[in-house]
């Protein structure tokens, strides 16, 4: 069965460091997007993407953060210079179309130390 | 603006014994209802989905949910519970109109004791 993979499954970093988190959609799915969820809080939406541009971002999601598209099979989450309250599970989803169920990744736990 | 109810945190219920957790939302738009499952340290498991149609879905793993536009509620429910059915519950809500995105409630933590 297809399925969203995530990669690393954990990753530590400093503070002010900029981190990648790494997503391959399923490969006929064309709307990507981006979860997190804070450790005992909500799932939250971050952005969505579609034919190469953001279609959709959350207050959440400022300037430190952006997406990409860099081939035809990886959608990356970057955020430039990490905080302590960045520390959470990030989710990538994928969906084939814009009225289709979103299938998730199994997520990457990001901890800034 | 858009949002999402799940009014029980922990649930906690027999083997063997029926299982409905709550949802309610609150939304400007037809919606589109999931629910997704996360066991410990995984990702979100879609359970099962409503977009249109007849309002009781069926889902994987036995699962249910009845959709009920009067009460603006999407209630998940299960016949009788098994020890692994034990996890975190999501319910959440999209639309079309708000670009897809979804809005997911709180959770409800299920615990199954045998």
């Amino acid at each position: 069965e297809p399925e969203v993979t995530q990669t690393p499954s954990h990753q530590v970093t400093q503070m002010g460091q900029e981190v990648i988190l790494r997503c391959v959609p399923i490969s006929n799915h064309l709307y990507f997007y981006w979860y997190r969820q804070i450790l005992g809080q909500k799932v939250e939406f971050l952005v969505s993407f579609y034919n190469n541009e953001i279609s959709e971002k959350s207050e959440i999601f400022d300037d430190q953060f952006s997406v990409e598209r860099p081939d035809g099979s990886n959608f990356t989450l970057k955020i430039r210079s990490t905080k302590l309250e960045d520390s959470a599970m990030y989710f990538c989803a994928s969906s084939e179309l814009e009225d289709t169920e979103a299938f998730f990744g199994q997520g990457t736990r990001l901890t800034v130390v | 603006a858009q949002s999402v109810t799940q009014p029980d945190i922990h649930i906690t219920v027999s083997e063997g014994a029926s299982l409905e957790l709550r949802c309610n939302y609150s939304y400007g738009a037809t919606p589109y209802l999931f629910w997704y499952v996360q066991s410990p340290g995984q990702g979100l498991q879609l359970l099962l989905k409503y977009f249109s149609g007849d309002t009781l879905v069926q889902g994987i793993k036995g699962f249910e949910a009845e959709f009920k536009r009067s009460q603006s509620s999407f209630n998940l429910r299960k016949p009788s519970v098994h020890w692994s059915d034990a996890a975190e519950y999501f319910c959440a809500v999209g639309a079309k109109e708000y670009g897809n995105k979804l809005v997911f409630g709180a959770g409800t933590i299920l615990r199954v004791k045998s």
